[in-house]
């Protein structure tokens, strides 16, 4: 069964510093990785997607890695902003030829940057 | 980027009546949408997978005479929760899918749904 792990379930850090957010997958085959931003009442926003062949990827403080051999990525946020308090949520796509959802959703981490 | 819109955003309405969200893709076509369901603090659960033309695909638990799915366009889906009540309250979020783009899913904004 395809699974997607996150952790830390919840967050919290002050404005400035740095954070780590981790997730693992058991999901084969393997087609992509993307890391989604969820506002509270909001629909997700794409903030990075990687194949099997990229192991790191930017978009602005956000730095996104990703380890095939261990099933492993991370989302490391720079220098947070309050404006960064959100979930953030793993999403694996696996390959399928077939019409229909391939995407395998973790339970997100819910992150609160304090003043 | 493609876009997804979701219509409402939000509605309140009372125990047994029947509630239509519309979603649609602005700038693509889309032969593939899915219907999503999130409660409080917790991650998008699947309902259903609507294709043009034909009829949703239901995950299992969801009941498919409750959750009325249509998709009579490429831009436009509709999930219809008939004779809602207090335990539907949730947020409903719409995805489409790009034709022959079979891992890429549109995320619209949502829609919070509170039957009283």
């Amino acid at each position: 069964k395809n699974q997607v792990e996150q952790s830390p379930q919840s967050l919290i850090i002050l404005e400035g510093k740095n954070c780590t957010l981790q997730c693992n997958y058991t999901v084969s085959p393997f087609s992509n990785l993307r890391w989604y931003k969820q506002d509270t009442g909001r629909g997700p926003v794409s903030l990075t997607i990687m194949t099997f062949s990229e192991n790191t990827k930017s978009n602005g403080r956000y730095t996104a890695t990703l380890d095939a051999d261990t099933k492993q990525s991370s989302l490391h946020i720079t220098a947070s902003q309050l404006s960064d308090s959100a979930s953030y949520i793993c999403v694996v796509s696996a390959v399928n030829n077939n019409a229909g959802n391939m995407l395998t959703f973790g339970g997100g981490t819910r992150l609160m940057v304090k003043p | 980027g493609a876009v997804v819109s979701q219509h409402p955003s939000w509605v309140i309405c009372k125990s047994g009546t029947s509630v239509k969200i519309e979603c649609r893709s602005l700038d693509f076509q889309a032969t593939t949408m899915f219907w999503y369901r999130q409660f409080p603090k917790q991650s998008l659960m699947l309902m259903a997978t609507s294709n043009e033309g034909s009829k949703a695909t239901y995950e299992q638990g969801v009941e498919k005479d409750k959750f009325l799915i249509n998709h009579a366009s490429l831009t436009l889906s509709t999930l219809t929760v008939t004779s809602a009540h207090p335990e539907d309250s949730s947020f409903y979020i719409c995805s489409a899918q790009s034709p022959g783009v079979t891992d890429t899913q549109y995320f619209g904004p949502g829609t919070r749904l509170t039957v009283l």
